[in-house]
């Protein structure tokens, strides 16, 4: 089955530097790749999402980038913010059905 | 629309009882998931539906965890007997069927067995 690895683990910056998580995946009929915040006691919401026919995604403050041949994506957050502090999970959608694998998550803290 | 219903929001427990989760997804998602969250092993997969049919209980631990579906709008998540390693946070959430539909979350049900 799928794999999912997320690094790193933990990740502190300083307000209004950038922020980034990688991430990497097993199987290559992977096609749908979304990230998922979630803050302390709440649960996860989704962010940003790409699609394996897309490079590069952009929401405001947020991107995902996806390179398919090494199969990996990363998140990139510019100009943190404290309320970018969250744990944030990347995820990879394979097969039939709707079935996510996650990564591990990466506890982020964007310091004043 | 509410969004994804869990209940009980926390549930502390003897080890050895019965424990049930509930969850009410999304109206019109046909498809539903149960997660378990813990520090050591993040967000893992347990069980997940289509159309009130389980389609893949990979993920379930042991015999002791099993689920329901008995209807689109209500599913069930049953440890018995609970034990302590069971305590985590479980997440139901639900989508819509077809590839790139976001799973919405439920609040989580804290499992605390003692």
């Amino acid at each position: 089955g799928e794999n999912v690895e997320q690094h790193p683990s933990t990740l502190s910056v300083q307000e209004g530097d950038s922020a980034v998580i990688k991430c990497t995946y097993s199987d290559s009929a992977s096609n749908y790749f979304p990230w998922y915040k979630q803050e302390l006691g709440k649960r996860p919401q989704l962010i940003i999402d790409i699609r394996s026919n897309v490079g590069e995604k952009k929401d405001q403050r947020i991107a995902v980038t996806l390179n398919k041949t090494a199969k990996h994506f990363s998140l990139h957050i510019t100009e943190t913010q404290p309320e970018d502090s969250a744990v944030y999970f990347c995820a990879a959608f394979t097969g039939g059905g709707n079935k996510l694998t996650f990564g591990t998550g990466t506890q982020l803290k964007v310091e004043l | 629309d509410a969004g994804v219903i869990q209940s009980p929001r926390h549930e502390v427990t003897e080890m050895g009882q019965e424990v049930t989760l509930r969850c009410k997804p999304i109206s019109g998602h046909d498809y539903l998931f149960w997660y378990r969250q813990t520090m050591m092993r993040g967000l893992e997969l347990l069980i997940y539906f289509n159309n009130n049919v389980p389609i893949d209980d990979s993920g379930m631990p042991e015999d002791r965890f099993s689920a329901k579906m008995p209807n689109a709008s209500f599913s069930t998540l049953k440890i018995q007997p609970s034990e302590p390693r069971d305590s985590a946070v479980y997440f139901c959430a639900s989508s819509w069927s077809g590839p790139y539909n976001e799973q919405f979350f439920g609040p989580g049900t804290r499992l605390t067995v003692l």
